[in-house]
This record gives C-alpha cells, sequence and structure tokens, in this order.
C-alpha cells in the first residue's frame, strides 16, 4: 500500500526556468513531509520540509507547497539549474520519526 | 561533524549465501533505520531502532533477515539465506531525538546488493 506516490517518474526542464515536481499522499494522519535529493551511487540528501501547519515553506530557490485538503504538495526549484538534476524523493510523516517515501521523479535540467 | 558510513559499498552474491552490512550512524544519534530501495521504487523501511532497542521492524521479512543494534551505536543487518528479490540498495540513516533537525534522517551512501 504506498501511501505516498509521486506520479511523475521523471520531469526534463530547460535551465533557468521553474521545474515543478508532485507528490499525493493518502494518509489524513501525516503531519510533516520532506523532500530529499539523491545523486547517484549517494544516499538521500534532505533538501526541504513543511509542517502541516504551514502551507508554504521557502529556502533560496526551493519552495515546498502544501494543499492538506487534497493531500498534495509540490516543489518549485526556481531557477533550475543543471545541478539540480538528480532524483527527487517526497517522504512523509505521522510521527514517530518514521517515515514513507515516494517512489521518486527523476529531474534533468537542460543546459 | 562526519556523516552516516555504511560498508560494504558493493556486494555480489550468489542465492542462498548469506551477507552482513555494517552501518554506523552520526555521533549522538539515537535513532537508525534501515532500508530497502529496489530500482525504481522509493525506500521502504525495514527496522527502526532507538539506542539499542527496536521501534518498527514490522516490514523486516524475519525469515530470512536480521538486524541488531548492540551499545546503540553501531548496527548490523543480515540476511541469510538470500534470494534474487532482495537484490537492492540497503540504506542506513539515523536522526536524533531532539534538536532543530530532530525531524531530519541523514542518510549513508548505501550498500547495493546484488543477488545472482
Amino acid at each position: 500500500d504506498q501511501q505516498v506516490k509521486q506520479n511523475s517518474p521523471s520531469l526534463s526542464v530547460q535551465e533557468g526556468r521553474i521545474s515543478i515536481l508532485n507528490c499525493d499522499y493518502t494518509n489524513s494522519m501525516f503531519d510533516y513531509f520532506l523532500w530529499y535529493k539523491k545523486y547517484p551511487a549517494e544516499g538521500p540528501t534532505f533538501l526541504i520540509s513543511i509542517s502541516s501547519i504551514k502551507d508554504k515553506n521557502e529556502d533560496g530557490r526551493f519552495t515546498v507547497f502544501l494543499n492538506k485538503s487534497a493531500k498534495h504538495l509540490s516543489l518549485h526549484i526556481v531557477p533550475s539549474q543543471p545541478g539540480d538534476s538528480a532524483v527527487y524523493f517526497c517522504a512523509a510523516s505521522g510521527g514517530g520519526n518514521q517515515f514513507y517515501f515516494g517512489t521518486g521523479t527523476s529531474l534533468t535540467v537542460i543546459p | 561533524e562526519a556523516g552516516v558510513a555504511q560498508s560494504p559499498r558493493y556486494k555480489i552474491i550468489e542465492k542462498r549465501q548469506s551477507v552482513a552490512f555494517w552501518c554506523n550512524p552520526i555521533s549522538g544519534h539515537a535513532t537508525l533505520y534501515w532500508y530497502q530501495q529496489i530500482l525504481g521504487q522509493g525506500p521502504k523501511l525495514l527496522i527502526q531502532f532507538q539506542n539499542n532497542g527496536v521501534v518498527d521492524d514490522s516490514q523486516l521479512p524475519k525469515d530470512r533477515f536480521s538486524a541488531e543494534r548492540l551499545k546503540g551505536v553501531d548496527s548490523t543487518l543480515k540476511i541469510q539465506p538470500a534470494k534474487l528479490e532482495d537484490s537492492a540498495v540497503y540504506l542506513c540513516a539515523s536522526s536524533s531525538l531532539g534538536g532543530p533537525s530532530y525531524n531530519e534522517q541523514f542518510f549513508g551512501p548505501g550498500t547495493r546488493l546484488t543477488v545472482l
């Protein structure tokens, strides 16, 4: 039972444009969400997070939006850079430091 | 601050053989996780430790997988005997119980297991 879903396995964007990565979840008890970035042959690294008490969190070029009623979150990268090319995972938690991960979206930023 | 260390980085074995993976978490992190990531999928939690106690092992195939975290620091994950479907990257992660990043998990580089 996949509680966190990333329906787009891949995304290609031109350098300088906006990248939008989407994530949906099914469990209404989730109250904390994170995005991780993963390069080949490396473990995932934390990118940005958001608590369910907020609907937006921004960190430099990265912004995460949360729509609780739709059980949907998205990651916006503006402007996209070639170094952003990686696999992005969203993860959700309902407490207890246990996280459920999506299947990932492979982002390619074309120079 | 040193990151999460894992070894080996790669392992190739034949089915029915045994294999063990080692993880050293970030110093002071009380919580340690083992994940299995099959190609094309997201990480799936196998087991979660807090100090040397098991918090959740509901998705650990206990007939063949075992894990321990003696002394609440290093951890080992063992598979015995391995099956073809165990081919995956095994990720170790750790997190602290408090502080500003208590909800963030720090991942090691993973061990890529190939079962032939």
